[in-house]
């Protein structure tokens, strides 16, 4: 069974749509994460949910929302896709906050169109 | 601020050869530094980590990693490059106070038979 997983694996769109990416983990993790990498594989973390909680919010527009609805999954929806929003994103976990090793999905590529 | 800083896009080294990743840091207290390894379409996987103690770290595959505290380095290194190692290398600090996690750009490692 995958650790972390998240779907859809690729996402095409027009500009304007909203879309959502799902992420589980399946390890009793309590704390889950979303990254974006950019085309020049830059990784920049985007939100942290500890226990449901979010803990990490960086300086992201408000166009995207995280939703946790129990421990093992993290969503994260979008509204108003922007051409600047294509990028691969990856959920990630760790056993608990600030915990040394990060557990990745192997992302989701977004292409805005 | 803490951040660390990869000088390679991209380093060629033949199979069998020992190979150097390198990997500078910034960080204002003690450095919590981790290699992170992503094959093609997947996830990031967890290398390893230097928190304290030994410099020379070892890690998966492997690969081991040398703290250098008066050079503020970490390169990863490897006695024998494999062509399977080939693989996009990233290394991270971790923000003890605000529990994130701060990539590098990213070193793609080519290794020719």
């Amino acid at each position: 069974d995958t650790a972390v997983s998240q779907t859809p694996k690729y996402l095409v769109t027009q500009m304007g749509n909203d879309k959502s990416i799902k992420c589980e983990q399946n390890l009793g993790h309590d704390t889950m994460y979303w990254y974006k990498q950019d085309s020049k594989k830059f990784l920049k973390i985007m939100f942290s949910y500890n226990n449901k909680e979010l803990i990490i919010n960086e300086t992201v527009p408000n166009r995207f929302s995280p939703k946790s609805p129990d421990k093992a999954h993290l969503n994260l929806h979008i509204n108003s896709l922007e051409l600047g929003d294509s990028a691969v994103y990856f959920c990630a976990s760790s056993l608990r906050a600030g915990d040394e090793k990060l557990f990745f999905g192997s992302g989701t590529q977004l292409s805005v169109l | 601020a803490q951040s660390v800083a990869q000088p390679e896009d991209q380093v060629n080294v033949a199979e069998g050869n020992p190979l150097t990743v390198k990997c500078t840091y910034s960080v204002s207290g003690n450095p919590y530094l981790f290699w992170y390894v992503q094959y093609p379409n997947r996830g990031l996987q967890f290398l390893l980590k230097y928190i304290t103690g030994d410099n020379l770290v070892k890690g998966s595959y492997g690969f081991e990693a040398e703290f250098n505290k008066s050079q503020t380095s970490f390169h990863l290194k490897k006695p024998s490059a494999l062509v399977s190692d080939s693989a996009l290398y990233f290394c991270a600090v971790r923000d003890m106070n605000f529990n994130k996690f701060y990539f590098g750009s990213g070193t793609k490692l080519n290794v020719k038979p």
